[in-house]
């Protein structure tokens, strides 16, 4: 079963808006929860990563949210840009598990 | 300098032929990986072997046999390939099993 739950399928922002992106988990043994980005064709690249120690890190225009009693954390992406259009995988560690993904597309 | 190298980027073949995609990562990490993303790009984990031995065989069917041979690659090989089997496959590295993972560019598996 999957491990970690992510939402929504598919996102689509203008221009200069907040793109959310949602996760949940259940295996309170992850302790690292990073964020991917995946442009066609290209293999997953680490974008933001973060340990439960901390309720909140930020990285430019990405943002990750970490609420531990919830077990749910999320992806902000402030002034989302038609280069950010991309897909967006959360992830568990240890032995990285993946949520489904999220399609972003910024509309100029 | 390419961090985690897979050969061979496309792979077309029949049902019932045995393939093989190698890799290899010169990061000098511990942990390497095995990752299956199908159509709906679901990012399934498949094996993971940490310094030569295998640490995670994910409920995948024995015709997918891992190998490592040391520490810096891990080859796949797949026995009688079915049409189930195409795929995009990832190879992936970390220096542990929880910090981040550096991936292969994919090798896109077609089984007609």
């Amino acid at each position: 079963q999957q491990q970690v739950k992510q939402s929504p399928q598919s996102l689509i922002v203008q221009k200069g808006g907040i793109s959310i992106i949602n996760c949940a988990y259940e295996n309170t043994a992850f302790d690292y929860f990073p964020w991917y980005q995946q442009f066609p064709g290209k293999g997953p690249a680490l974008l933001i990563a973060i340990r439960p120690d901390v309720s909140e890190k930020k990285e430019g225009r990405f943002t990750i949210s970490f609420n531990k009693s919830a077990k749910q954390f999320s992806l902000h992406i402030m002034d989302s840009q038609p280069g950010d259009s991309a897909t967006y995988f959360c992830a568990a560690s240890p032995f990285m598990r993946f949520g489904a993904g999220t399609r972003l597309t910024v509309k100029p | 300098d390419t961090a985690v190298s897979q050969t061979p980027k496309y792979l077309v073949t029949q049902m019932g032929n045995d393939k093989s995609i190698k890799c290899e990562q010169n990061l000098g990490h511990d942990t390497m990986y095995w990752y299956k993303q199908d159509s709906k790009k679901f990012l399934k984990i498949m094996f993971s072997y940490n310094n030569k031995e295998l640490i995670i065989n994910e409920t995948v069917p024995n015709r997918f046999s891992p190998k490592s041979p040391d520490k810096a690659h891990l080859n796949l090989h797949i026995n009688s390939l079915e049409l189930g089997d195409s795929a995009v496959y990832f190879c992936a590295s970390s220096q542990t099993t929880n910090e981040k993972l550096f991936f292969g560019s994919g090798t896109q598996l077609s089984v007609l």
